[in-house]
């Protein structure tokens, strides 16, 4: 069975800080898909990235970056110089290859606190 | 291009009714999933549907049910609520279902509160 862990519950740092969140997932397939969402109190899921099993690449995206480490099984997230408005929650997924259907299995979250 | 939306934002229930939720996905996307999202439970998988079938399900009793129509908007119905069904629902869609090759992009939910 596929599980996400995301072990940090609420993270709060002062803005200008850089902070990263953990996720560790688990799952026997060998083509997956992994993503981080973004909730905000509105509660929509923002999409943030996606990334296959087989692109081990790191990412960055303006103040956002990725680290995928297929050898330890864990998709961490890492916000630079963070800001007010990254307060939120962030949720780790994944979802195995089916071919046929899209099921996210999602982590429980971490609450990121920035403040001034 | 207009995102996910979801119809109503808002609503209050009384144990055992009924009730249904709607959602309009992407314009072109065909595949829509629907999410429980708890503070206890999590964001956990209800189904999906594509084509007007559902091709995916997840873990909930029948009182949880949908469709979709030839539009790809899709319903999702609740009968006989229980307090437990208290949630945000939350819809998703994509252009395909295809196991995580397409993103799924998410409405902004309808809070559901039973009493």
């Amino acid at each position: 069975a596929q599980k996400v862990t995301q072990a940090q519950t609420e993270i709060s740092v002062v803005e200008k800080e850089d902070v990263t969140l953990d996720c560790v997932y688990e799952t026997r397939d060998t083509t997956y898909y992994l993503f981080w969402y973004k909730q905000p109190p509105s509660g929509e899921l923002v999409f943030l990235i996606r990334r296959n099993s087989f692109d081990e690449q790191n990412e960055i995206s303006g103040r956002y970056s990725w680290n995928f480490q297929k050898s330890t099984s864990s998709f961490n997230f890492t916000i630079t110089a963070s800001q007010v408005v990254d307060s939120a929650v962030y949720f780790c997924a994944l979802s195995d290859y089916t071919g046929t259907a899209s099921k996210l299995t999602f982590g429980t979250g971490t609450r990121l606190q920035v403040t001034l | 291009k207009a995102g996910v939306t979801q119809t109503p934002r808002y609503l209050i229930k009384t144990r055992g009714q009924q009730v249904t939720l709607s959602c309009s996905p992407i314009s072109g996307h065909r595949s829509v999933s629907w999410y429980q999202q708890t503070p206890g439970q999590g964001l956990q998988f209800l189904f999906e549907y594509f084509s007007e079938t559902q091709r995916n399900k997840g873990n909930f009793p029948g009182r949880f049910s949908g469709r979709q129509f030839s539009n790809s908007r899709s319903e999702m119905n609740v009968s006989t609520l229980e307090l437990g069904d208290s949630a945000l629902y939350l819809c998703a869609s994509s252009l395909a279902p295809s196991g995580g090759e397409e993103t799924q992009y998410f409405g902004p939910g309808t809070r559901l509160l039973v009493l």
